[in-house]
């Protein structure tokens, strides 16, 4: 079955820890993207990459760092320089045109 | 990014149509007119899109006004698992969705 993986479903960490969220996809896209939702809002853009190797910062880029080694991969680091990281975290992917995007099952994130 | 507004909710009743209105008055004419729904705690699901004419698909219809300054989206029988969050959103070819609150849809049995 093609998709979009994230994992885990849920995660717990202290503040002041940095923790990765993976993000997997085996759709063969060119682009990738990361969103962030709090509850009762709509979707954030995080960062989002349009090929191997080169990524952008979106609308809330700031303690968030990612990389695009693999066209499958586009892991993100929620990194203790974000002040408020308890969020649902989700990751999307698209052929990169003007079509749908795919989106992944979401990471609930809970810092403590 | 051009704008969009929805209402804050709906209702329906289970087996019929529900029309979900959204206002973009600054679309530009490259601007698509992309449909998502999001269940509770999931991610995201692609509905429809759609650029001057009509659309249907096996979920859904769109229908854009003439002037494109607003569209519907049509769900032909409401059941329970459409109760979701639909968001309207204004995307250029190639360019990122920008999300919006959406309208929560409500469906009564």
């Amino acid at each position: 079955d093609g998709g979009i993986t994230q994992s885990p479903k849920y995660l717990f960490r202290k503040e002041g820890q940095n923790v990765t969220l993976s993000c997997e996809q085996n759709l063969n896209h060119d682009a990738m993207y990361w969103y962030r939702q709090d509850p009762g809002q709509g979707l954030r853009l995080i960062y989002y990459s349009q090929i191997v190797n080169d990524f952008q910062k979106g609308d809330i880029a700031e303690g968030y760092s990612v990389s695009r080694e693999k066209k499958e991969s586009f892991p993100l680091t929620v990194t203790s320089a974000q002040k408020n990281p308890t969020a649902f975290y989700l990751c999307a992917s698209s052929d990169g045109g003007g079509r749908e995007q795919f989106f992944g099952p979401g990471t609930r994130l809970t810092v403590l | 990014d051009a704008k969009t507004t929805q209402p804050n909710s709906m209702e329906s009743n289970e087996e019929e149509p529900v029309h979900l209105p959204c206002n973009h008055s600054t679309i530009s004419g490259t601007d698509y007119i992309h449909w998502y729904r999001q269940l509770p705690s999931q991610g995201p699901e692609y509905v429809i899109h759609g650029l001057t004419s009509n659309v249907n698909n096996r979920m859904a219809s769109l229908a854009i006004a003439e002037d494109r300054k607003s569209s519907t989206l049509i769900l032909h029988r409401a059941t329970l698992r459409d109760a979701a969050v639909y968001y309207c959103i204004l995307k250029e070819y190639g360019n990122k969705l920008v999300f919006g609150a959406g309208t929560i849809l409500r469906v009564k049995s």
